[in-house]
């Protein structure tokens, strides 16, 4: 069955630090990949996705992922952080058309 | 462009009473539809989703209900709330794979 691991439940970095937040995916096929971001008492804002070709996507906010097929791999990266981007992240696979399988999350602190 | 809704915003109920929680949806015909919980400090949990009219999936048995009684319009209902109810409920559609959400609501059943 299809599943998606968020390895870390609460990252904190400085403002202006690079970030990475790791995303793994079981799937038996080419799957079609997402990120979503989370303010606190929000819904969740699409960041960017992969469906095919170029494995490195960009994404709204400065946001970027690379897909890596050999590592099972979608992971979010930001070159530059800003206290605003202190939210909950979410990847996510679709399962088929229909359903999108998500990972539990990892929360984002930012230090000024 | 399109646009989600959901409403209330925020509920506070009893435990034992009815709940309705409405979504509608504009600028899109024929989407599907989906119902998520968020229990406090948790991941989305996938409740119902909906690809046309009176169509329903239900992804986890429980005492909550999901209609769709229009092309846009998706309604989560119970008729007796528990105190495992609380948490964020968010509805969302998609056209393709991506799915677009709403503003959530958040109930707390006390």
């Amino acid at each position: 069955a299809q599943s998606v691991t968020q390895p870390d439940i609460h990252i904190t970095v400085s403002e202006g630090a690079s970030l990475e937040l790791r995303c793994n995916y079981s799937y038996g096929a080419t799957p079609y990949l997402f990120w979503y971001v989370q303010s606190p008492g929000q819904g969740l804002q699409l960041l960017l996705k992969y469906f095919s070709g170029d494995t490195l996507v960009q994404g709204i906010k400065g946001f970027e992922a690379e897909f890596k097929r050999s590592q099972s791999s979608f992971n979010l990266r930001k070159p530059s952080v800003h206290w605003s981007d202190a939210a909950e992240y979410f990847c996510a696979v679709a399962h088929n058309t229909d359903k999108l399988i998500f990972g539990t999350g990892t929360r984002l602190q930012v230090f000024p | 462009s399109q646009t989600i809704h959901q409403w209330p915003a925020t509920l506070v109920q009893p435990v034992g009473s009815p709940l309705s929680l409405e979504c509608t949806v504009e600028g899109t015909s024929n989407p599907n539809l989906y119902w998520y919980r968020q229990a406090a400090g948790r991941g989305l949990q996938l409740l119902f989703y909906s690809v046309g009219i009176g169509q329903i999936s239900s992804e986890v048995p429980q005492n909550l209900s999901a209609s769709r009684p229009q092309d846009r319009q998706f309604i989560l209902s119970s008729k007796k709330l528990l105190l495992s109810d609380s948490g964020f409920y968010l509805c969302a559609w998609a056209s393709g794979v991506e799915q677009y959400f709403g503003p959530g609501t958040r109930l707390t059943v006390t």
